[in-house]
């Protein structure tokens, strides 16, 4: 069965708007969680990662917020622009061990100018 | 310092043929994991490699399978080919296990 559910399966968003991605887990031995952004033709390019031991990250316009409690995490894509139109996915391990990745569905963005 | 390579990018077999596909890891990595890619079940891990051994195996058939050799690069091999393995491969490495896995451009398999 699918480990994380990630939702919506896409969303279109004006430019200049937010997108928020959600994905859930129920592997409480989950402790890494990336998410990658994918291009038709391309592989998934690592976007941003958060391990447990903090409720938020932000890289440039992207932000990762964690829920622990709640076993569940998000991204959010600020002032989204027509070239962050892609499909993404999020993903989880258990880094300390057994490492592969778990992945959400994905999530197909589509930015409209 | 370049990527992830595979090869071949695109393939097209039939069914019952077998194919095997090749891995170039980031340079100074040393653990490679591959991925199945479909529309339908979305993105499945297949097999993950340190050190020339296999370390960890998603629940494929034994048809699928995989090595790595002394430089890091990896193959895999999938024997018997069903219309259902038609998909996205896709190669990540990663400096040592645990680590943030980098993904190559794929090849897209298509079985006739």
């Amino acid at each position: 069965q699918q480990q994380v559910k990630q939702s919506p399966q896409s969303l279109i968003v004006q430019k200049g708007g937010i997108s928020i991605i959600n994905c859930a887990y129920e592997n409480t031995a989950f402790d890494y969680f990336p998410w990658y952004q994918q291009f038709p033709g391309k592989g998934p390019a690592l976007l941003i990662a958060i391990r447990p031991d903090v409720s938020e990250k932000k890289e440039g316009r992207f932000t990762i917020s964690f829920n622990k409690s709640a076993k569940q995490f998000s991204l959010h894509i600020m002032d989204s622009q027509p070239g962050d139109s892609a499909t993404y996915f999020c993903a989880a391990s258990r880094a300390s061990n057994d490492y592969k990745l778990s992945f959400g569905a994905g999530t197909t963005v589509t930015v409209r100018a | 310092k370049a990527g992830v390579t595979q090869t071949p990018r695109y393939l097209i077999k039939t069914r019952g043929q077998q194919v095997t596909l090749s891995c170039s890891p980031i340079s100074g990595h040393r653990s490679v994991s591959w991925y199945q890619q479909t529309p339908g079940q979305g993105l499945q891990f297949l097999f993950e490699y340190f050190s020339e051994t296999q370390r960890n195996k998603g629940n494929f058939p034994g048809r699928f399978s995989g090595r790595q050799f002394s430089n890091s690069r990896s193959e895999m091999n999938v024997s018997t080919l069903e219309l259902g393995d038609s998909a996205l491969y896709l190669c990540a490495s990663s400096r040592v296990e645990g680590d943030t896995q980098y993904f190559g451009p794929g090849t897209r398999l298509t079985v006739l």
